[in-house]
């Protein structure tokens, strides 16, 4: 089973404050991602990255950078935090293929921005 | 680029009933295709992945159904009983990397 770690869990900024999100995925999937999940809107791509030292713009990147040091490790920065902002962040990561195509995700970040 | 519509956004059925959510997509492209499933302050979870073709997958108390040529998506929970209370989002893969979701439904099954 795919094991995505987020941190923190639970996450309170104040608004103009820089905010970083981590993921770690110990499963080698080259591929990781980025969501927010908001009522109304499902859940949205941010960034996505598809191995050590890409990221790639989703569809909502704007407000957010990503950082991919390594294949484990994904992380999602707020330089200037927004209340906009304020929403439920999961990472999920998966592997490159025809065959291997699930995603596996993180149990999520609850960020409020205040 | 992609949309995924899905439908509806909230289902109430009473134990027992089945329950239908539905999704169209607009890429005849897209390859893979997923339902997720998020239990109340949890996270998503796999219920079942098709590949492009019209086909019929049957799991433990549902259906799902992929129609290519109408690019319509569709999960039946066939009895469907209060454990099955959750939102279900599905999914569409349409290159090697992306994966753009629905914006979900939230079932309620009533005893």
């Amino acid at each position: 089973e795919a094991a995505v770690t987020q941190s923190p869990r639970n996450k309170v900024a104040v608004t103009g404050g820089k905010v970083t999100l981590s993921c770690n995925q110990t499963n080698n999937h080259n591929n990781m991602y980025w969501y927010r999940q908001d009522t109304g809107h499902g859940l949205r791509l941010i960034h996505y990255s598809y191995g050590a030292g890409s990221t790639e713009k989703g569809d909502i990147p704007d407000g957010y950078k990503a950082s991919r040091p390594s294949q484990e490790n994904f992380s999602l920065i707020l330089e200037l935090a927004t209340p906009s902002q304020t929403s439920v962040y999961f990472c999920a990561s998966g592997a490159t293929g025809w065959s291997q195509n699930t995603l596996y995700f993180g149990a999520g970040t609850r960020l409020s921005v205040l | 680029g992609e949309q995924v519509e899905q439908r509806p956004p909230h289902l109430s059925v009473r134990e027992g009933d089945s329950a239908v959510i539905t999704c169209t997509y607009t890429d005849p492209n897209s390859y893979y295709f997923f339902w997720y499933k998020q239990e109340p302050g949890a996270s998503l979870q796999l219920l079942m992945k098709v590949f492009s073709s019209t086909e019929i997958n049957e799991g433990q108390g549902f259906t799902v159904l992929l129609n290519k040529k109408d690019k319509r998506l569709s999960l039946n929970l066939t009895a469907a009983h209060p454990g099955d209370s959750a939102a279900y989002f599905c999914a569409v893969r349409r290159d090697a990397y992306k994966v753009i979701f629905g914006k979900g439904t939230h079932l309620h099954v009533l005893p």
